[in-house]
């Protein structure tokens, strides 16, 4: 099992470009999280999503954000018409159930916005 | 709203001295509270939970109500705990990883 993984590890776009992080949970994890880590800030949640479920997006900006977790596929973490304050780490997590179970981590996408 | 207080940036300790590491929260119910590790290089993984009770690697950590703390320690550093630990709590029912709050991080060097 290869873990979790996530692809980019670097990207690097223009402003009011998109950017598209995605996201392979491990096998068998329905469970996948997003966070976000700005600089010399901690991790801070974003979304949770089951497969084809937003389940909670209390951490997502209103705008320009949204994520999906398709039946088939990566979990997709989309910015629109990004802007230099976007330039952080994004994290992903699954786990193979909410609640009382361990979520691993991949090893994050580092966005950087010019 | 839910906080986890990290004092220390960095903590530097030699080999073989006590550890420990500070983390103050805020939360007005009853939180679970975690403790991440991210060696260099590596994933973020999880270190222990309170509700485990456990010992990892000879880190203990106790919940502290009274003083809002959640302190990572252990009674001798050895060098491969050099690392990136991160407190953070979770006050949904059951500790999932949705929603958890993360301090900022304490980076820990074991000196030889």
């Amino acid at each position: 099992n290869a873990g979790v993984m996530q692809n980019p590890r670097h990207l690097v776009r223009r402003r009011g470009q998109e950017a598209r992080l995605r996201c392979s949970p491990m096998k068998g994890h329905s469970h996948v999280y997003w966070y976000r880590q700005l600089p010399e800030e901690g991790l801070k949640f974003m979304v949770y999503l089951q497969k084809e479920n937003i389940i909670d997006e209390s951490g997502m900006p209103k705008e320009r954000f949204s994520a999906e977790f398709p039946k088939e596929g990566p979990s997709i973490l989309r910015i629109q018409q990004v802007v230099r304050g976007d330039s952080a780490a994004y994290f992903c997590a699954s786990s193979l159930q909410n609640g009382n179970t361990e979520a691993f981590f991949g090893q994050g996408t580092r966005l950087t916005v010019v | 709203a839910q906080r986890v207080t990290q004092p220390e940036k960095l903590l530097s300790v030699f080999k073989g001295a006590p550890v420990e590491l500070k983390c103050n929260y805020s939360y007005s119910g009853s939180p679970e509270l975690f403790w991440y590790v991210q060696y260099s290089r590596q994933r973020l993984q999880l270190l222990l939970r309170h509700i485990s009770r456990e010992s990892i690697k000879g880190f203990t950590a106790d919940l502290n109500k009274g003083e809002t703390s959640f302190h990572l320690k252990k009674p001798f550093a050895q060098e491969e705990d050099s690392a990136m630990y991160y407190c953070a709590l979770s006050g949904r029912s059951g500790g999932g990883a949705d929603g958890l709050t993360f301090g900022k991080g304490t980076h820990l060097i074991i000196q030889p």
